[in-house]
C-alpha cells in the first residue's frame, strides 16, 4: 500500500534548526511536496523535490533520497511564526498526492 | 499568481439541508481540482478528484449522492453537501493544478470552508 511517514510532533527554540523527516512508500513516484499550514489555514506550498538532492529556499531547505524513500525539511533560523503543521506529500504514479498526517512544530521562545 | 478562492469561508446549517461550496481559481484555469476534508488536528483527506467537464473520481468511501461534485467550467468546482448530519461538519478544502508539467503539479490550495452542522 501507499504510505507516508512522519512524527506527530517536534518542538524546538527561536533562533535553533531544526529538521523534520518524512518516509514514503507509493506506487510510482512523481516527487515529494512539503506544506506548511497553520492552525484553522489551509496548507500553503514550500517546496518540491522530484530529483535526489538539497534545493535550499531561504531559510527553509528540503532533501530528498529517491534510492531510500526519504526527505526532510530543514528550517533555519526558528521563528515563532514558524509554528505551523509541516505536511509531507508525495505523488504517485497517477499525479495523485498521498498526503502524510503531518508534524506539528512547536516553537518556544 | 495561482490563486484560489472559496465560498463561504463559514457555514452553519442544520442538519438535514444542503449546503453549497464554490471553489474558484482566479488567474488560471484548472484543468483538474481536488475536494479535500480535514478533521480537527488530523491531515487533509483526499475525497474526490475533478475535471472540467467529465465526473468527478471520488475516493473510497466517499458517497458520491451525499457530496455532489460539479466542476462546470475550467474556473469552478462546487461541492454540495447534501442532508448535512453533525458528523460531516469540518474543514473543507478546494485546491487546484495546472498540469502538463511537473511544476504544474503543485497543488493551489483555497482558504478553506469551515462547515458546522447543528
Amino acid at each position: 500500500g501507499q504510505n507516508i511517514d512522519q512524527p506527530t510532533e517536534m518542538t524546538a527554540t527561536e533562533g535553533a534548526i531544526v529538521q523534520i523527516n518524512c518516509t514514503y512508500q507509493t506506487s510510482g513516484f512523481n516527487g515529494l511536496f512539503w506544506y506548511q499550514q497553520h492552525a484553522g489555514e489551509a496548507p500553503t506550498f514550500l517546496s518540491y523535490n522530484v530529483l535526489d538532492g538539497l534545493e535550499e529556499k531561504g531559510r527553509f531547505s528540503s532533501f530528498l533520497s529517491r534510492s531510500k524513500g526519504y526527505s526532510y525539511l530543514l528550517l533555519k533560523e526558528l521563528q515563532m511564526k514558524d509554528s505551523a503543521s509541516y505536511l509531507c506529500a508525495a505523488m504517485d504514479s497517477n499525479y495523485q498526492l498521498i498526503w502524510g498526517a503531518g508534524t506539528k512544530l512547536i516553537i518556544k521562545p | 499568481g495561482a490563486v484560489v478562492s472559496q465560498h463561504p469561508s463559514w457555514v452553519i446549517c442544520k442538519s438535514g439541508t444542503s449546503v453549497k461550496i464554490e471553489c474558484r481559481s482566479l488567474d488560471f484555469q484548472a484543468t483538474t481540482m481536488f475536494w479535500y476534508r480535514q478533521f480537527p488536528k488530523q491531515s487533509l483527506m483526499l475525497m474526490a478528484t475533478s475535471n472540467e467537464g467529465s465526473k468527478a473520481t471520488y475516493e473510497q468511501g466517499v458517497e458520491k449522492d451525499k457530496f455532489l461534485i460539479n466542476h462546470a467550467s475550467l474556473t469552478l468546482s462546487t461541492l454540495t453537501v447534501t442532508s448535512a448530519h453533525p458528523e460531516d461538519s469540518s474543514f473543507y478544502i478546494c485546491s487546484a493544478h495546472l498540469g502538463g508539467d511537473r511544476f504544474s503539479y503543485e497543488q493551489y490550495f483555497g482558504p478553506g470552508t469551515r462547515l458546522t452542522v447543528t
